[in-house]
């Protein structure tokens, strides 16, 4: 399997500028997670999903984030606009919620985003 | 609220040394997960171990091991004979009931091995 995939790896954008965030989960895994690492905040959780459905959303920290999962193998995180303080590495993660409780979250390489 | 404490925000050693690096956790669910994660200069995040709250036996791995102790709520890591090569920041996380929820981290110890 190739892992989670995430695009683009960097993003150099300016601000009050569009960035899109792309994830694709492991082929099979329902549950999908942003985070955001930021140096000030650590590794945070910013949305969630099950089986496509957003469960969690209350780390997403303003209206300027917005989030989608249209199938389970596709997710979007999009901030419109961007400000300088949004940069950070975006990680998304699956899991599997198959039949054993020992279900880890595979990381995706991250995208790092630097808003100017 | 779930938290997680690592107190050591950076550790140098020397090669061959043996370096733990401590957690502590807390939480109101009597069903939880425990994790580490090691996130080497590169950037990615790979998983090292889990360890559910029912299970406090050790585990080792070559040359790593985790302590989980319930009754102080620690889930410590060791690792033995350093090498070059574990030079990263390592994170501790918990997540409640299963593994399809949220991980909460806590800050990151950042390993240094100097040869």
């Amino acid at each position: 399997d190739a892992g989670v995939i995430q695009s683009p790896r960097h993003e150099v954008t300016e601000m009050g500028q569009e960035v899109t965030l792309r994830c694709k989960p492991i082929s099979g895994h329902n549950s999908l997670f942003w985070y955001r690492q930021t140096m000030m905040r650590g590794l945070e959780l910013l949305i969630y999903f099950n089986n496509n459905v957003p469960i969690d959303d209350s780390g997403m920290p303003e209206d300027r984030f917005s989030a989608k999962m249209p199938n389970a193998s596709f997710s979007t995180l999009k901030i419109q606009p961007s400000e300088p303080r949004d940069s950070a590495v975006y990680f998304c993660a699956s899991s599997s919620s198959g039949l054993t409780p020992y279900n880890e979250q595979f990381f995706g390489p991250g995208t790092r985003l630097t808003v100017l | 609220a779930q938290k997680v404490t690592q107190a050591q925000t950076e550790i140098s050693v020397v090669e061959k040394e043996d370096v733990t690096l401590d957690c502590v956790y807390e939480t109101r669910d009597t069903t939880y997960y425990l994790f580490w994660y090691k996130q080497p200069p590169s950037g990615e995040l790979v998983f090292l171990i889990r360890r559910n709250s029912f299970d406090e036996q050790n585990e080792i791995s070559g040359r790593y091991s985790w302590n989980f102790q319930k009754s102080t709520s620690s889930f410590n890591f060791t690792i033995t004979a350093s090498q070059v090569v574990d030079s990263a920041v390592y994170f501790c996380a918990l997540s409640e009931n299963s593994g399809n929820t949220p991980l909460v981290f806590g800050k990151g110890t950042r390993l240094s091995v100097i040869a």
